[in-house]
């Protein structure tokens, strides 16, 4: 089974710390992607990776940045938290190559800036 | 613009009803694929049905089904006989080939199943 691990399922952090969500997965997956969940927006993507050390912005990448340096870590860092980020935040991975593969998802991080 | 909509916030359906989760979508890319997922209140993102857009036959999965029209960029889910463990959120999401692998979600559909 595809696992994907996150390092917390709830972090609660002050205003203007460095945050660090770290996001695992097993299966050798190509890609990875960090999303954010807000109620009546749906997911919405913030960055993603094809592959080591390669990274491309999302749709609200704004306040956020990714680091990728080994295939199965894929890194979401707050420079700066804001209370605005206060969120769940997803990773997801999947395959290349299969345009039916889905992608799987880890359990999620609530994070709260306060 | 919206590329991925789902205009139900919330519904309600008696157990062992069927139900009908809405979607619409919009792109000009011809490859796509069509994806549901199931978010339960633990959290976890659960794939449901794919759907491919050269695909001739609407996808089924078990009590899962999607009425695939795209002609009218639509693709409803479909749950027969609901359980109780279906209330959760769902969400439909689009693939564009010609995008890579990212997926495009919608606002999401909350679903409760009455006894």
């Amino acid at each position: 089974d595809v696992k994907v691990t996150q390092s917390s399922r709830y972090l609660v952090k002050r205003t203007g710390e460095k945050v660090f969500l770290e996001c695992v997965q097993d299966m050798d997956h190509e890609n990875m992607f960090w999303y954010r969940q807000d109620p009546g927006l749906g997911l919405r993507l913030i960055y993603f990776s094809y592959d080591v050390k390669m990274k491309e912005k999302g749709d609200i990448p704004e306040g956020y940045s990714v680091s990728r340096e080994k295939k199965e870590r894929f890194s979401l860092i707050l420079e700066s938290a804001s209370t605005n980020q206060t969120s769940m935040y997803l990773c997801a991975s999947s395959s290349t190559g299969v345009p039916s593969t889905e992608q799987y998802f880890g359990p999620g991080t609530r994070l709260t800036v306060t | 613009a919206q590329k991925i909509t789902q205009t139900q916030p919330g519904m309600f359906v008696q157990e062992k009803e069927a139900v009908t989760l809405d979607c619409t979508y919009d792109t000009s890319d011809p490859s796509y694929g069509l994806f549901w997922y199931k978010q339960p209140s633990s959290g976890e993102m659960i794939f449901l049905i794919y759907q491919g857009s050269y695909d001739q036959q609407n996808a089924t999965e078990g009590r899962y089904s999607l009425n695939f029209q795209k002609a009218r960029k639509s693709a409803n889910l479909v749950i027969s006989a609901s359980q109780l463990g279906d209330s959760a959120m769902y969400f439909c999401a689009m693939r564009e080939y010609n995008q890579g692998g990212k997926l495009i979600f919608g606002q999401g559909t909350e679903l409760s199943v009455k006894p």
